[in-house]
């Protein structure tokens, strides 16, 4: 049974950069779509992007100049990093695997990421 | 992006009784295959999002056979057979088709 666990800071200041990373246990990375959604406050969930095994990734228009996914096959973790920060990136970030259809079946536990000073 | 819209916004439910939620994309999620990009979440407070259906009429392993999904290219409904009052949360669509792939705005299921 594949589990996702997330971490990262869950305090970030203004301007800063926050980083989340995902360990997969219990599978590997081939075939699967790694994707990171987060959920804003007041508001609903939000595609922030995805990596293949091979590397590839698609990010969100809006944020894909502040967006890098990235992934580390030996330690079995993909991670997030988004540039910039402002109060607007608040929320529950989660990581979550994907079919090649996109759906998503399994996901991580999230972390609230808070962007105060 | 495309835009999915989800309807009722609230849905007040009684157990026992059947319920509804529709969901419509502003462009067709039916592929080349046959296969309509249109997934169905349920989220509860505090936890992470639980996919119910994917492909708009396929059911996970786990998840209880009340609930059943169908439409076509531009529109996916779920049902509930018989609703439990384990079944409450927040409802999402999502389309998986095209990049940036969007979620509909979410239906607040509660028992009236």
């Amino acid at each position: 049974q594949v589990q996702l666990q997330q971490w990262g800071a869950g305090l970030v200041r203004p301007s800063e950069t926050l980083s989340l990373t995902c360990g997969v246990y219990g599978g590997s990375f081939t075939g699967y779509n790694w994707t990171w959604i987060r959920h804003l406050p007041g508001k609903g969930l939000e595609w922030v992007g995805e990596i293949n095994h091979h590397g590839a990734t698609n990010c969100h228009p809006s944020l894909e100049k502040r967006v890098t996914i990235s992934l580390d096959t030996p330690k079995n973790q993909f991670s997030l990093t988004l540039t910039s920060v402002t109060a607007a990136d608040t929320a529950v970030y989660y990581c979550a695997r994907g079919s090649r259809f996109r759906f998503l079946p399994i996901w991580g536990q999230g972390t609230l990421v808070t962007v105060s000073s | 992006d495309i835009v999915m819209t989800q309807s009722p916004l609230f849905l007040p439910v009684t157990p026992g009784e059947p319920a509804s939620i529709s969901c419509r994309s502003s462009q067709t999620l039916l592929d080349s295959e046959g296969y309509n990009h249109f997934n169905w979440y349920l989220q509860k407070p505090g936890r992470a999002p639980q996919l119910l259906i994917y492909l708009c009429s396929s059911r996970p392993s786990g998840v209880p056979d009340r609930f059943r999904a169908s439409g076509s290219g531009t529109e996916c409904t779920l049902k509930i057979s018989t609703v439990e009052a384990d079944d409450v949360g927040i409802y999402y669509c999502m389309q998986g088709l095209h990049t940036p792939h969007t979620f509909g705005g979410g239906t607040t299921v509660e028992i009236k």
